[in-house]
């Protein structure tokens, strides 16, 4: 099983709601990412966790708040966010501690905020 | 400064022509890997390079990575349809840890 899923597919959500992405792999990796895609740019990540602990966070604004409850689950807690937050967010896993890093991407998440 | 230059940033070329696309920095980089990415969807991992001068084939597709490992290539032969796409390199430093490096993107269209 080489696949990472995401859900939902898409996402729109009010200034004041509160959702939750999910991202599942069952490769054996140990590290996961979130990335953030804007239209025609690459990713921008977001939070790398190695063997369950957040080991990067990239200066994210606290109205995001990622979680990843075993090696096989990641998810990404959204609150009070902004328009500009719309993007596609994608979750990405990897061996953790190789040179070469093959992150491997899930179809990401298109997210609309009102 | 952007730490991976890719160029061109667009390419619209008709079907059964042949492309390149570069992927340049002045640092080294540990691996080099090539994704693309169709709208609305995920970047799927096409190849990944070590070794400096490897040169690897995946059907119409040649992937290159300089000898000095700050420089890689993408050419695609007799391009079709299907090939339209983002076309994104990326790059792990042996100091940036599990971060990779995104070149800008390439995007491309052939036309039939």
């Amino acid at each position: 099983d080489t696949e990472v899923t995401q859900t939902p597919k898409h996402l729109v959500m009010g200034m004041t709601n509160k959702k939750s992405l999910k991202c599942e792999q069952h490769m054996g990796h140990r590290a996961m990412y979130w990335y953030k895609q804007k239209a025609k740019k690459p990713p921008e990540l977001m939070f790398v966790y190695s063997y369950e602990k957040l080991s990067i966070n990239e200066s994210v604004p606290s109205r995001f708040s990622p979680e990843c409850p075993n090696s096989s689950l990641l998810n990404l807690h959204l609150h009070a966010l902004q328009p500009e937050d719309s993007a596609l967010y994608l979750c990405a896993s990897s061996h953790f501690g190789l040179a070469a890093n093959e992150q491997f991407f899930g179809p990401g998440t298109r997210l609309t905020v009102l | 400064t952007q730490l991976l230059e890719q160029s061109p940033q667009f390419l619209s070329i008709q079907e059964g022509e042949n492309l390149t696309v570069y992927c340049n920095s002045s640092s080294v980089f540990s691996s080099l890997q090539w994704y693309r990415q169709e709208p609305g969807e995920g970047p799927v991992l096409l190849v990944t390079v070590v070794t400096g001068g490897e040169v690897k084939k995946l059907k119409r597709l040649t992937f290159q990575f300089g000898d000095a490992r700050k420089d890689s290539s993408l050419h695609i032969t007799a391009a079709q349809p299907g090939d339209t796409g983002l076309y994104l390199c990326a790059g792990v430093r042996a100091t940036s840890g599990s971060r990779l490096t995104f070149g800008e993107g390439t995007q491309l269209t052939v036309n039939p």
